[in-house]
């Protein structure tokens, strides 16, 4: 099993629709996590860290369910340039600060 | 966050040869790391870089592959060394944000092709 997984989509959503990505991670000791965003021959920003209470950042919200290692990312009202790939990072509990990526889910949003 | 560049940002090179790739970040962070992000793939990390000790490679990365230098608190370089294709990579370094969280930010990266 991988230790982050994600649905690496691509998803297709016309502007304005809203997207939700999953993620499932693996080692249940894990401690912090991430999505990113990568967009095409570019480096990975972070987009939003997820606090374990749910956190919301404009039209981004970030869930995690700890019982389930499971983490969301929903993207209301996209927009054009929310084109890009996301990848769901979580920080592996092993005494150095090792982030492990997922695959990415790919997000396309059409006019 | 801080200010990461990596020189170079892309090269060409034959096989057999090696490539040094600098990161040079704009404040001094205790932590660097260099990832790798092969074609259609997401990112592998290859090593922690600290300040004043050996590199600690992940698993199938070794230190003679891939030599790394820590020099000071704002610099780090990676070797990719006797290459093959099998090494067409982007190689990127980060580093840890200050303060709690654990969040890292990346350098532009290094695109690196291997004939």
């Amino acid at each position: 099993r991988k230790e982050v997984e994600q649905d690496p989509g691509p998803f297709n959503v016309p502007e304005g629709a809203t997207v939700a990505f999953n993620c499932t991670y693996s080692n249940s000791a894990s401690q912090s996590f991430f999505w990113y965003r990568q967009d095409c021959r570019k480096e990975p920003k972070l987009l939003m860290s997820v606090y374990s209470s749910g956190n919301e950042d404009g039209r981004f919200t970030a869930q995690l369910n700890r019982a389930s290692q499971y983490i969301s990312l929903l993207i209301r009202d996209s927009k054009l340039s929310d084109s890009a790939t996301y990848l769901c990072v979580v920080l592996m509990n092993t005494g150095f600060q090792k982030l492990v990526f997922g695959t990415g889910t790919r997000l396309l949003v059409s006019p | 966050s801080a200010v990461i560049s990596q020189k170079p940002s892309r090269d060409i090179c034959q096989r057999g040869t090696s490539l040094t790739i600098q990161c040079q970040v704009d404040s001094q962070v205790t932590m660097m790391f260099w990832y790798r992000q092969q074609p259609g793939q997401s990112l592998t990390l290859i090593a922690t870089a600290n300040q004043g000790s050996e590199a600690t490679y992940e698993s199938g990365f070794v230190i003679d592959k891939f030599p790394i230098s820590r020099p000071n608190l704002t610099f780090s370089t990676l070797t990719v060394s006797n290459m093959s294709p099998e090494d067409s990579s982007i190689y990127l370094c980060s580093v840890a944000a200050a303060g709690g969280y654990n969040e890292q930010f990346f350098g532009p990266g290094t695109r690196l092709t291997v004939l």
